[in-house]
């Protein structure tokens, strides 16, 4: 069984259209998180929510809107997509008190045309 | 000021070798210090967490965490040619940081 599932896997769209990537746990972590890594490989922090409620919210344009329907789900729609937009987006979850760190999705690879 | 930052490489050892991966950070009040590996087209995995001043093993694997100085490290003992990927430091817990990695190649 997958821990953390993300899909889809790749997305290849046009500059202004909108999209969404979604997000599942099964681990029962009460906190997930999406990162963006960029082409250089620097993985930051987009946003994080714990049992629903959003707790993180870097400076990320708001475009870019996260939803989480409940502590196993989150997902992240983005509007107006532009070309700087591409890049490979990780959802993640952890569990509060158990510091264990996080576990990773296996990422989508968005590229914008 | 980058909250980490790591060497980005790429460091190169023969098989066999210890490899020694390094990184500093800026948050004195940090507690919690991790370290991740990522192939290529993959996700970080964690491969070690360290919390406290010394050293922690784990098989081939050695953190070594020193506050004082802001320092973490990553030694691979008898590295292999598996172990060729990105390594990732990362720091926090509820808002974890990441350095830019230091990309390994292992060389048989």
């Amino acid at each position: 069984d997958t821990a953390v599932s993300q899909t889809p896997k790749y997305l290849v769209t046009q500059m202004g259209n909108d999209k969404s990537i979604k997000c599942e746990q099964n681990l029962g972590h009460d906190t997930m998180y999406w990162y963006k890594q960029d082409s250089k490989k620097f993985l930051k922090i987009m946003f994080s929510y714990n049992n629903k409620e959003l707790i993180i919210n870097e400076t990320v344009p708001n475009r870019f809107s996260p939803k989480s329907p409940d502590k196993a789900h989150l997902n992240l729609h983005i509007n107006s997509l532009e070309l700087g937009d591409s890049a490979v987006y990780f959802c993640a979850s952890s569990q509060v008190g158990k510091n264990y760190g996080y576990t990773f999705g296996s990422g989508t690879r968005l590229t914008v045309v | 000021q980058k909250e980490v930052e790591q060497n980005s490489g790429p460091l190169s050892v023969p098989e066999g070798a210890i490899a020694s991966l390094n990184c500093t950070y800026s948050d004195r009040g940090s507690q919690s210090f991790f370290w991740y590996r990522q192939y290529s087209g993959k996700s970080p995995e964690l491969i070690m967490f360290i919390y406290s001043n010394g050293d922690k093993e784990d098989g081939r694997f050695t953190a070594q965490l020193n506050k004082a100085s802001q320092y973490v490290s990553l030694l691979i003992r008898d590295s292999q040619p598996s172990d060729s990927a990105t390594y990732l430091c990362a720091v926090g817990a509820s808002r974890m940081r990441f350095g830019a990695g230091t990309r390994l190649t292992v060389k048989p």
